[in-house]
Formats: structure tokens, sequence, C-alpha cells
């Protein structure tokens, strides 16, 4: 079974710049979810979907940070205007379901923001 | 709101030599609990998780963790440690519905 794929792996970016992060989750899994860890710290949950809704954005900075899941797949991420602070990990995983008592991870997409 | 405490940021043990890491969790109700492991360059791996029932779980890779409630803490341990299990180790809780608090983190370094 593939497991949770993410692009890019590495990008490194000007503030001020925007960038865009991809997700393709476990065939089969309806709850997708991005996390961005910041070095020294545990993942934060970002946002979460069920299929192509969205659950929980509480944390995401809704003035900077987008994300969709148009077809209850795949989903991006994307970050406009790009501060230093964004300067992280961000990890896609996800569930077989709403419970999210399992969460595969994937490799994640560090950027550097410069 | 729900919070882990991971006490121990940097851990280091020899090959062969037992492992415990503390996780000290806060929340109101009965947590979901869980312990995930990162290697260089990779993503979270679960290695083990409590919902209820024995509060002593097996989990993959020879690591099992126990819940004490009176103690608000999850620790894991290993018997015997091997040069591969060097990475950081995350335990997390979840409120329900997929939402997972992580702690910050501890990192263990195995020497020989």
């Amino acid at each position: 079974e593939a497991g949770v794929a993410q692009s890019p792996r590495y990008k490194i970016i000007e503030k001020r710049q925007s960038v865009a992060f991809w997700c393709n989750p476990i065939s089969g899994h309806a709850t997708l979810y991005w996390y961005q860890q910041i070095l020294g710290q545990g993942p934060k949950l970002l946002i979460q979907f069920q299929n192509n809704g969205v659950v929980d954005d509480s944390q995401l900075p809704k003035d900077r940070f987008s994300a969709e899941r148009l077809k209850g797949v795949d989903s991006t991420l994307k970050i406009q205007p790009a501060k230093l602070e964004d300067s992280a990990v961000y990890l896609c995983a996800s569930s077989l379901d709403l419970q999210g008592n399992e969460q595969y991870f994937g490799p994640g997409t560090r950027l550097t923001v410069t | 709101a729900q919070s882990v405490t991971q006490p121990d940021i940097h851990i280091t043990v020899s090959e062969g030599a037992s492992l415990e890491l503390r996780c000290n969790y806060s929340y109101g109700a009965t947590p979901y609990l869980f312990w995930y492991v990162q290697s260089p360059g990779q993503g979270l791996q679960l290695l083990l998780k409590y919902f209820s029932g024995d509060t002593l779980v097996q989990g993959i890779k020879g690591f099992e963790a126990e819940f004490k409630r009176s103690q608000s803490s999850f620790n894991l341990r290993k018997p015997s440690v091997h040069w591969s299990d060097a990475a950081e180790y995350f335990c997390a809780v979840g409120a329900g519905w997929g939402k997972l608090q992580f702690g910050a983190g501890t990192q263990v370094v195995v020497t020989p």
C-alpha cells in the first residue's frame, strides 16, 4: 500500500513570496490533515478535511494560508505572502475515518523563508 | 484544553540498555494517547496507541507504554535499544475526531 505522498520535499523562498505544497493521501482515506512543525516543536494541526469539506481550520492563519481538497483526494496548502516565521516542516497525514484513531504521515515539506 | 509535556528534550542511551521516555498529559476526560517516532527526513510513524482497557500497551519495534491515570502519564519503554532506535519521539493526546495535541518531542541518541 502506497503511503502519503508530498511534494516538494524542500522549498526555499524569500519573504513575501508565495508557495504551494501538494499532498496525496492513502487511497480510500477520507480524512486529511495538514500540520506545521516548527524546529524543536511537535506538529501543530493547521486544517482537517473530511472528504472535500473542512472539519477544523481554527488554527490556520487565514490571512495568508489557504488549503483545498477539491475532489476529496489530493490537497494543496498555500502560503501567500510568506513570512520568516513560516519556516517549518509541513506534514500531511490521512486517516481512514473522521475519528483519526490512526493517522498516517507523509515525509513532509521543509520550507525555508529567507 | 488538552496539553502534553515531554520533560526530556534529549536522552542519550547505550545500545542494549533500556529506554524510558516520559509523557505527561492534561485532559478533562479519558484521553486517547499515542506515541509516534520520527526519523530524520521521514514522517511520523505510529508506535502504539491507548484508547481503553489494559493499561499496558504493546507496540511495534519492541516498544511498550503504560497508562497511569493517577499520574496523568503515558511513558514509553523499550528493554533493549538498537542503534536504529535513534530518532525523535513524540507523545500525543487525542481529543477525538482526529484532533491530536503533540508534545515537543524527545530526541534519542544511541551510543555504541
